[in-house]
């Protein structure tokens, strides 16, 4: 199966001021990636699929690029709500898999 | 928009068998789309455990090989997963959720529910 593996496992960034997290595929999963953000004693939420495209009522701070093994998501203007976890899932090839997650914490 | 509510035993014996429903309301179950169970124990990251299609048609994740049964309930618009031979290991939130299409992203998810195994 495709190993997906998040970086940093932590990042400390202070409101306002943009963040970037990283997602890297054992192998090429194209475009097939999805971001969610998950808060604490909440379900996952979708932000982003196919790489770039928004999920619908996603704020447009939320912006992802990448194909291939590379992705990142990019969010800009730090609100508080943001600080949480956040997964990236390759469903490229089956089984669909999820990175180790990435907590954006306020510095 | 499709929501999903899980539903289920939150205390489960080892050796035993996990059973959860997922409801589905705001669409159709036996319309379209995969419906899946995806879990996530206390402090680490989300695991596939396997879905089905509207025709019935399933598939596992095979790191949970044959414990793992999902059904369908046309009737009363719901999924069920059911896991056995549970260890401590399996303890978790269950979530449900559905994607479009097979190999895809899961647009809606379900509150999740925390099934604890333990004697």
């Amino acid at each position: 199966e495709i190993v997906m593996t998040q970086s940093p496992a932590t990042l400390s960034v202070s409101p306002g001021d943009s963040a970037t997290l990283s997602c890297r595929a054992s192998q090429s999963v194209s475009s097939n990636l999805a971001w969610y953000q998950q808060k604490p004693d909440q379900a996952p939420r979708l932000l982003i699929y196919g790489a770039s495209t928004g999920a619908t009522g996603i704020p447009a701070r939320f912006s992802g690029s990448g194909s291939g093994t590379e992705f990142t998501l990019t969010i800009s203007s730090l609100q508080s709500e943001d600080f949480a976890v956040y997964y990236c899932q390759q469903y490229n090839n089956w089984p669909v898999t999820f990175g180790q997650g990435t907590k954006l914490e306020i510095k | 928009q499709v929501q999903l509510q899980e539903s289920g035993p939150g205390l489960v014996k080892p050796s035993g068998t996990l059973s959860l429903t997922c409801a589905v309301s705001g669409g159709s179950i036996s319309g379209s789309g995969w419906w899946s169970w995806v879990r996530q124990p206390p402090g680490k990251g989300l695991e596939w455990i396997g879905e089905i299609y509207h025709s019935g048609t399933n598939n596992y994740n095979p790191s949970l090989g044959s414990r793992v049964t999902i059904s369908l309930d046309t009737s009363k618009n719901q999924f069920s997963l059911n896991l056995s031979s549970v260890t401590a290991a399996d303890t978790a939130v269950y979530y449900c959720a559905t994607s479009e299409k097979w190999l895809g992203q899961f647009d809606w998810w379900g509150q999740g529910t925390l099934v604890t195994v333990s004697s």
